[in-house]
């Protein structure tokens, strides 16, 4: 069966700090694979998808970005982080029209 | 491009009451249709989807048909509980971009 890895769970980060979130799919190949992020008492906000390794595709402007060196493997970063970087982080991967799945999430916040 | 409207929230009701959350979309092609569930502090779960047109998606009790003539998705459960409180997604995936696209969720609050 296939599973979806990301860490880690909380983050606290300085103002001004770099970011690294990783996130890993097993049991599947070639599986499109998103970043979102959920603003407190928001909705989401799709920040970064891919349908394969090296290709990247973003939703929107911002300090964010997004790579795929593997296969299964994203990950989201940031070289300074905004205090409006803040929000719970979720990696998803999907196999096609059966569905988006997500993992657990990283709360992130920048102080 | 594509986009996904539910009704706002908060949807407060009183324990055994029936639930509708609206959902309607825009789309070019014919996108998959998908409710997910967020229970408080944790991640996004699939609830239940629909691939095509008159497909009824159902788990946990609820619902919902995929209605091209309404472009809709409603969400109902004849009974709802304490336990489904939490926040629904409504959202729509095409194949043709891959995106996976969400409304802006709906808080359901249960009271007993």
């Amino acid at each position: 069966s296939q599973t979806i890895h990301q860490w880690p769970a909380t983050l606290v980060q300085p103002v001004g700090s770099p970011l690294s979130l990783e996130c890993t799919v097993e049991g599947t190949s070639n599986p499109n694979l998103y970043w979102y992020r959920q603003a407190a008492g928001r909705g989401l906000q799709l920040l970064f998808y891919s349908v394969g390794i090296g290709q990247i595709s973003s939703e929107v402007p911002q300090n964010l970005s997004a790579s795929r060196p593997q296969d299964r493997q994203f990950i989201l970063s940031s070289k300074k982080l905004l205090l409006s970087d803040s929000g719970f982080y979720l990696c998803a991967w999907s196999p096609g029209s059966a569905g988006v799945f997500f993992g657990s999430g990283t709360q992130l916040s920048v102080l | 491009g594509d986009s996904v409207t539910q009704m706002e929230g908060p949807v407060t009701l009183s324990e055994e009451a029936f639930l509708t959350i609206n959902c309607t979309y825009t789309a070019t092609g014919y996108p998959s249709l998908f409710w997910y569930v967020q229970y408080p502090g944790e991640g996004l779960q699939l609830l239940l989807k629909a691939t095509k047109a008159d497909d009824k998606g159902s788990n946990k009790g609820f619902e919902a048909t995929y209605r091209k003539e309404t472009t809709s998705f409603h969400l109902e459960k004849g009974s709802v509980q304490v336990s489904d409180s939490a926040v629904y997604f409504c959202a729509l995936f095409t194949g043709n971009t891959g995106k996976l696209i969400f409304g802006q969720g709906t808080t359901l609050q249960v009271k007993p």
